[in-house]
């Protein structure tokens, strides 16, 4: 069975950073794209990021360029998201997600999607 | 902002049919990007429920129908039952902004 876990989730101050992480198991993780999709409490929902497999190609939302980095640590079946220069409409429930593919091209699904961790940007 | 447009809520009783649209434009379904339909029930994680327009995962009940026409999709919900109620949320992706899109959300009430 596929399973996401994300964890990480925290309050943090306007311009402070935080890492999200979210553990995979149930496939072969490395055979697979990963995603992070976002949504601000009441909203619908945005995405964020993305990797290839291996970590070979990787794409941002631009809210979020040149601030966040998306990455994978193949080994132990994780993938990170990390988060600087918050910002308060920063402040959103993240959840991870796979593409059922090795790169995500344009017009991909997310096949499975993780709880979500709750991320408040807030003085 | 989204641009993929679907209507705040829809409602009907148990064993109704109902239906949710996606309005886009000729950047996104217009250009026939695939379009996926996407169920979140309160405390869970959003599940895959429509790919490609019209096909559906294993484990997704025939009840639950796809289709496309012009710069439009829509998901169809027959024999509305309770567990219905949630969440559902459109995605495909948008050439102009060069980014996965997901639609504003519709809330199904089953009353």
């Amino acid at each position: 069975e596929v399973q996401l876990l994300e964890s990480g989730g925290n309050l943090v101050q306007p311009g402070g950073s935080l890492r999200l992480s979210c553990a995979a198991s149930g496939f072969i993780f490395n055979n697979f794209a990963m995603s992070w999709v976002r949504q601000v409490p009441g909203k619908g929902l945005e995405w964020v990021s993305g990797i290839g497999s291996f970590g070979g190609t990787t794409d941002y939302a631009d809210s979020v360029k040149g601030r966040f980095a998306i990455s994978r640590d193949d080994s132990k079946n994780i993938l990170y998201l990390q988060m600087n220069s918050l910002r308060p409409e920063d402040t959103a429930v993240y959840y991870c997600a796979r593409y059922p593919r090795r790169v995500p091209v344009a017009g991909s699904r997310l096949d499975y999607w993780g709880q979500g961790t709750l991320v408040t940007v807030s003085s | 902002q989204s641009v993929l447009t679907q209507p705040p809520s829809v409602s009907g009783a148990p064993g109704e049919r109902v239906t949710l649209s996606c309005t886009g434009s000729s950047s996104n379904i217009g250009a026939d990007y695939d379009v996926h339909w996407y169920q979140h029930l309160p405390g869970t994680a959003p599940r895959l429920l429509i790919y490609g327009y019209s096909h559906r995962p294993s484990g997704v009940p025939d009840r639950f129908s796809g289709s496309q026409s012009g710069t439009s999709a829509s998901l169809a919900i027959s024999g509305l039952q309770a567990e219905d109620e949630g969440d559902y949320y459109c995605q495909s992706y948008d050439s102009s902004l060069g980014n996965y899109v997901f639609g504003t959300g519709t809330k199904v009430t089953v009353l």
